[in-house]
């Protein structure tokens, strides 16, 4: 079964410094997508950035970008310029579209932006 | 910009009692997920529906179940509210023909049960 692991459950990183989040996946799939969401607090959960498997170039939404390593199962974000703004849980999800709609979803990592 | 309504913020009910949790999205998707959210577990799908009256168990179904009558609403039913149901449940949408997959989400129901 496909599982997805963040190994962070809470960061801290510095206005205006940058910040790497982690996530790890397990599949046996060669056909996904991956996304980092944004749930900020009492609001609701948005799409920072996804990626496509087949794709080898990594994804980049102006500060956001992924590093995205298929062969170590391996999709981290990375936040720069860090803004007060960023402070939210952030989830990272598997979809394998050909199977299912359904995501699977990771436990989330809060992350602190200290001023 | 799609949008995803759920009908309360927050709710308060006794044990024992049904509980109707709504959803409305405004776009036309032909998919709406339930998923409930707890600290340190994530979000975990409970069930969803790929289209007007169909429906699929998710991965935590139990003490659950739904109605999707028209294509815009998906509501959640808890048929007799347990303590352990307490937590937040997020609805989602998605656009079945979307190459890019992207699930819309409401607010949220933090939904207490006494």
């Amino acid at each position: 079964a496909q599982t997805v692991t963040q190994s962070q459950p809470e960061m801290s990183v510095q206005e205006a410094e940058t910040v790497t989040l982690s996530c790890t996946y397990d599949t046996s799939e060669s056909d996904y997508y991956l996304f980092w969401y944004k749930q900020p607090p009492s609001r609701q959960m948005i799409l920072v950035i996804r990626q496509e498997a087949y794709k080898q170039q990594n994804a980049t939404e102006n500060r956001f970008s992924v590093n995205f390593q298929k062969a170590a199962k391996s999709f981290s974000l990375k936040i720069s310029d860090s803004q007060l703004g960023d402070a939210a849980m952030y989830f990272c999800a598997y979809l394998a579209p050909r199977r299912t709609y359904k995501y699977i979803f990771g436990t989330g990592t809060r992350l602190k932006v200290l001023a | 910009d799609v949008k995803v309504t759920q009908s309360s913020r927050y709710l308060v009910k006794r044990t024992g009692e049904k509980v109707f949790l709504e959803c409305v999205q405004d776009m036309d998707h032909e998919n709406m997920f339930w998923y409930r959210q707890d600290p340190g577990l994530g979000l975990r799908l409970i069930y969803f529906s790929y289209d007007v009256k169909m429906k699929e168990k998710g991965d935590i179904p139990e003490g659950y179940s739904v109605s999707r009558e028209k294509k815009e609403r998906f509501s959640l039913i808890l048929e007799s509210a347990s303590t352990n149901q307490t937590s937040m449940y997020l609805c989602a949408s998605s656009w079945a023909g979307d190459s890019k997959n992207i699930q819309y989400f409401g607010a949220g129901t933090r939904l207490s049960v006494l």
